[in-house]
Protein backbone atom coordinates (compact mmCIF):
# COMPACT_ATOMS: atom_id res chain seq x y z
CA UNK A 1 0.00 0.00 0.00
CA UNK A 2 1.38 3.60 -1.05
CA UNK A 3 0.37 5.41 2.43
CA UNK A 4 -1.45 8.41 2.59
CA UNK A 5 -0.86 10.31 0.00
CA UNK A 6 -0.80 14.43 -0.14
CA UNK A 7 -0.17 17.01 -2.84
CA UNK A 8 1.00 19.16 -3.23
CA UNK A 9 4.36 18.82 -0.93
CA UNK A 10 5.78 21.89 -1.10
CA UNK A 11 3.59 25.12 -1.83
CA UNK A 12 4.09 28.92 -2.01
CA UNK A 13 1.78 31.53 -2.82
CA UNK A 14 1.10 35.09 -2.74
CA UNK A 15 -1.43 36.56 -0.19
CA UNK A 16 -5.13 36.42 -1.62
CA UNK A 17 -4.66 33.72 -3.45
CA UNK A 18 -6.77 30.85 -3.47
CA UNK A 19 -4.89 27.54 -2.19
CA UNK A 20 -6.07 23.28 -2.44
CA UNK A 21 -4.42 20.64 -0.96
CA UNK A 22 -5.08 16.79 -1.69
CA UNK A 23 -5.39 13.80 -0.27
CA UNK A 24 -5.87 10.16 -0.72
CA UNK A 25 -6.78 8.18 2.12
CA UNK A 26 -5.39 4.63 2.61
CA UNK A 27 -8.01 2.39 0.56
CA UNK A 28 -10.31 0.97 3.24
CA UNK A 29 -9.99 3.38 5.73
CA UNK A 30 -13.27 5.49 6.73
CA UNK A 31 -12.24 7.97 8.32
CA UNK A 32 -9.73 11.11 7.33
CA UNK A 33 -8.24 14.04 9.68
CA UNK A 34 -7.04 17.30 8.52
CA UNK A 35 -4.61 18.79 10.91
CA UNK A 36 -2.30 21.89 10.72
CA UNK A 37 1.26 22.02 12.55
CA UNK A 38 3.13 25.59 13.41
CA UNK A 39 5.72 25.86 15.58
CA UNK A 40 3.56 28.45 17.64
CA UNK A 41 0.61 26.25 18.02
CA UNK A 42 1.65 22.84 17.80
CA UNK A 43 -0.63 20.09 16.01
CA UNK A 44 -4.09 21.37 15.89
CA UNK A 45 -6.97 18.70 13.89
CA UNK A 46 -8.64 21.25 11.44
CA UNK A 47 -11.64 18.87 10.95
CA UNK A 48 -12.67 15.65 10.08
CA UNK A 49 -14.86 12.77 8.34
CA UNK A 50 -16.50 9.40 8.43
CA UNK A 51 -17.86 7.50 5.66
CA UNK A 52 -17.08 10.74 4.03
CA UNK A 53 -19.11 12.67 6.09
CA UNK A 54 -18.19 15.52 8.27
CA UNK A 55 -18.41 14.69 11.96
CA UNK A 56 -16.03 17.62 13.58
CA UNK A 57 -14.77 20.96 12.09
CA UNK A 58 -14.48 23.06 15.41
CA UNK A 59 -11.09 23.63 14.53
CA UNK A 60 -11.62 25.15 11.33
CA UNK A 61 -10.17 28.51 11.80
CA UNK A 62 -12.40 30.65 9.72
CA UNK A 63 -14.77 30.39 6.90
CA UNK A 64 -11.92 31.11 4.69
CA UNK A 65 -10.95 27.46 5.27
CA UNK A 66 -13.33 24.89 3.69
CA UNK A 67 -12.73 20.74 3.37
CA UNK A 68 -14.46 18.51 1.46
CA UNK A 69 -14.98 14.52 1.35
CA UNK A 70 -16.52 13.92 -2.35
CA UNK A 71 -15.71 9.72 -2.41
CA UNK A 72 -14.34 7.29 -0.02
CA UNK A 73 -11.04 7.73 -1.93
CA UNK A 74 -10.08 11.65 -2.02
CA UNK A 75 -10.34 14.64 0.03
CA UNK A 76 -9.58 18.53 -0.40
CA UNK A 77 -8.66 21.26 2.05
CA UNK A 78 -9.46 24.94 0.54
CA UNK A 79 -8.26 28.53 1.52
CA UNK A 80 -9.76 31.35 -0.08
CA UNK A 81 -8.61 33.89 0.41
CA UNK A 82 -4.89 32.78 1.95
CA UNK A 83 -3.17 35.18 4.20
CA UNK A 84 0.38 34.63 5.99
CA UNK A 85 -0.65 33.39 9.09
CA UNK A 86 -2.01 30.16 7.05
CA UNK A 87 2.04 28.91 6.36
CA UNK A 88 2.10 26.31 7.75
CA UNK A 89 2.14 21.97 7.46
CA UNK A 90 -0.90 20.48 6.61
CA UNK A 91 -1.39 17.19 7.31
CA UNK A 92 -4.00 14.42 6.27
CA UNK A 93 -4.19 11.00 7.97
CA UNK A 94 -6.56 8.11 8.04
CA UNK A 95 -7.93 5.88 9.94
CA UNK A 96 -10.13 2.14 9.56
CA UNK A 97 -12.83 2.02 12.26
CA UNK A 98 -11.90 -1.23 13.01
CA UNK A 99 -8.25 -2.61 14.28
CA UNK A 100 -5.95 -0.69 17.29
CA UNK A 101 -7.18 2.74 16.24
CA UNK A 102 -4.20 4.28 14.61
CA UNK A 103 -3.89 7.17 12.35
CA UNK A 104 -1.81 7.28 9.55
CA UNK A 105 -0.26 10.25 8.36
CA UNK A 106 0.94 11.78 5.32
CA UNK A 107 3.56 13.29 4.36
CA UNK A 108 2.40 17.12 4.77
CA UNK A 109 1.87 19.79 2.23
CA UNK A 110 4.21 22.74 3.60
CA UNK A 111 2.11 25.82 2.60
CA UNK A 112 4.32 28.99 2.08
CA UNK A 113 1.90 32.48 1.96
CA UNK A 114 3.96 35.29 0.85
CA UNK B 1 -11.34 19.17 29.08
CA UNK B 2 -9.29 17.99 27.18
CA UNK B 3 -5.31 18.97 27.30
CA UNK B 4 -2.44 16.73 26.80
CA UNK B 5 1.19 18.48 28.08
CA UNK B 6 4.45 17.42 27.31
CA UNK B 7 7.92 19.35 28.13
CA UNK B 8 9.26 20.32 25.02
CA UNK B 9 13.29 19.13 24.75
CA UNK B 10 15.34 16.32 25.94
CA UNK B 11 18.77 15.71 25.26
CA UNK B 12 20.37 12.65 26.16
CA UNK B 13 23.87 10.71 24.56
CA UNK B 14 23.58 7.97 22.91
CA UNK B 15 23.75 5.04 25.07
CA UNK B 16 21.50 6.05 27.54
CA UNK B 17 17.60 5.99 28.07
CA UNK B 18 15.40 8.36 27.26
CA UNK B 19 12.36 9.29 29.29
CA UNK B 20 10.00 11.89 28.06
CA UNK B 21 6.69 12.31 30.36
CA UNK B 22 2.94 13.52 29.28
CA UNK B 23 0.22 14.49 31.40
CA UNK B 24 -3.05 14.52 29.87
CA UNK B 25 -6.80 15.40 31.80
CA UNK B 26 -9.53 13.14 30.22
CA UNK B 27 -10.07 10.49 32.73
CA UNK B 28 -11.97 8.73 30.25
CA UNK B 29 -9.54 8.53 27.83
CA UNK B 30 -9.34 4.70 26.04
CA UNK B 31 -6.25 4.47 24.30
CA UNK B 32 -3.18 6.90 25.45
CA UNK B 33 -0.57 6.47 22.19
CA UNK B 34 2.98 7.59 21.20
CA UNK B 35 3.61 9.03 18.01
CA UNK B 36 7.25 9.84 16.59
CA UNK B 37 7.94 12.77 13.73
CA UNK B 38 11.26 12.52 12.14
CA UNK B 39 12.08 15.81 10.28
CA UNK B 40 10.08 16.65 7.07
CA UNK B 41 7.45 13.51 7.86
CA UNK B 42 4.08 12.95 9.04
CA UNK B 43 3.59 11.36 12.57
CA UNK B 44 4.04 7.36 12.76
CA UNK B 45 2.89 5.49 15.93
CA UNK B 46 5.23 3.97 17.93
CA UNK B 47 3.12 2.56 20.70
CA UNK B 48 -0.01 2.80 22.45
CA UNK B 49 -1.48 1.43 25.89
CA UNK B 50 -5.02 0.43 26.62
CA UNK B 51 -6.30 2.59 29.72
CA UNK B 52 -6.40 -0.49 31.92
CA UNK B 53 -3.35 -1.33 31.38
CA UNK B 54 -0.31 0.10 33.51
CA UNK B 55 2.93 -0.73 31.83
CA UNK B 56 3.33 -2.04 27.98
CA UNK B 57 6.83 -3.23 26.76
CA UNK B 58 8.03 -3.52 22.92
CA UNK B 59 11.75 -4.09 22.43
CA UNK B 60 13.47 -0.86 23.75
CA UNK B 61 10.36 0.71 24.44
CA UNK B 62 8.22 1.05 27.74
CA UNK B 63 5.10 2.94 28.15
CA UNK B 64 4.19 3.47 31.51
CA UNK B 65 0.35 4.64 32.90
CA UNK B 66 -0.23 6.13 36.18
CA UNK B 67 -4.25 6.44 35.95
CA UNK B 68 -4.84 8.26 38.82
CA UNK B 69 -2.36 11.03 38.46
CA UNK B 70 -2.93 10.97 34.71
CA UNK B 71 0.48 10.60 33.61
CA UNK B 72 2.13 8.82 30.74
CA UNK B 73 6.09 8.20 30.25
CA UNK B 74 7.89 6.76 27.20
CA UNK B 75 10.94 5.19 28.30
CA UNK B 76 13.83 4.44 25.36
CA UNK B 77 16.77 1.75 26.55
CA UNK B 78 19.77 2.65 24.96
CA UNK B 79 18.94 5.66 22.68
CA UNK B 80 20.38 5.80 19.12
CA UNK B 81 20.92 8.69 16.90
CA UNK B 82 18.52 7.31 15.22
CA UNK B 83 16.06 8.10 17.61
CA UNK B 84 16.16 11.78 17.66
CA UNK B 85 12.61 13.23 16.35
CA UNK B 86 9.41 14.89 17.85
CA UNK B 87 7.74 12.88 20.34
CA UNK B 88 3.97 13.12 20.65
CA UNK B 89 1.52 11.66 23.25
CA UNK B 90 -1.85 11.65 22.51
CA UNK B 91 -5.17 10.48 24.12
CA UNK B 92 -8.30 9.02 22.84
CA UNK B 93 -10.72 11.05 24.75
CA UNK B 94 -13.70 8.63 25.93
CA UNK B 95 -16.13 11.25 24.53
CA UNK B 96 -14.65 12.14 21.20
CA UNK B 97 -16.20 10.09 18.31
CA UNK B 98 -12.79 8.53 16.66
CA UNK B 99 -10.41 11.83 17.10
CA UNK B 100 -7.12 12.24 19.07
CA UNK B 101 -5.92 14.82 21.25
CA UNK B 102 -2.04 15.20 20.57
CA UNK B 103 0.19 17.00 22.75
CA UNK B 104 2.81 19.40 22.16
CA UNK B 105 5.83 17.40 21.23
CA UNK B 106 8.87 16.53 22.87
CA UNK B 107 11.87 17.34 20.58
CA UNK B 108 14.95 14.43 21.62
CA UNK B 109 18.30 15.12 20.52
CA UNK B 110 20.52 12.29 20.84
CA UNK B 111 24.33 12.99 20.63
CA UNK B 112 26.67 10.59 20.26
Amino acid sequence: DAGVIQSPRHEVTEMGQEVTLRCKPISGHNSLFWYRQTMMRGLELLIYFNNNVPIDDSGMPEDRFSAKMPNASFSTLKIQPSEPRDSAVYFCASRRTSGRDEQFFGPGTRLTVL
Amino acid sequence: GEDVEQSLFLSVREGDSSVINCTYTDSSSTYLYWYKQEPGAGLQLLTYIFSNMDMKQDQRLTVLLNKKDKHLSLRIADTQTGDSAIYFCAERPGTGFQKLVFGTGTRLLVSP
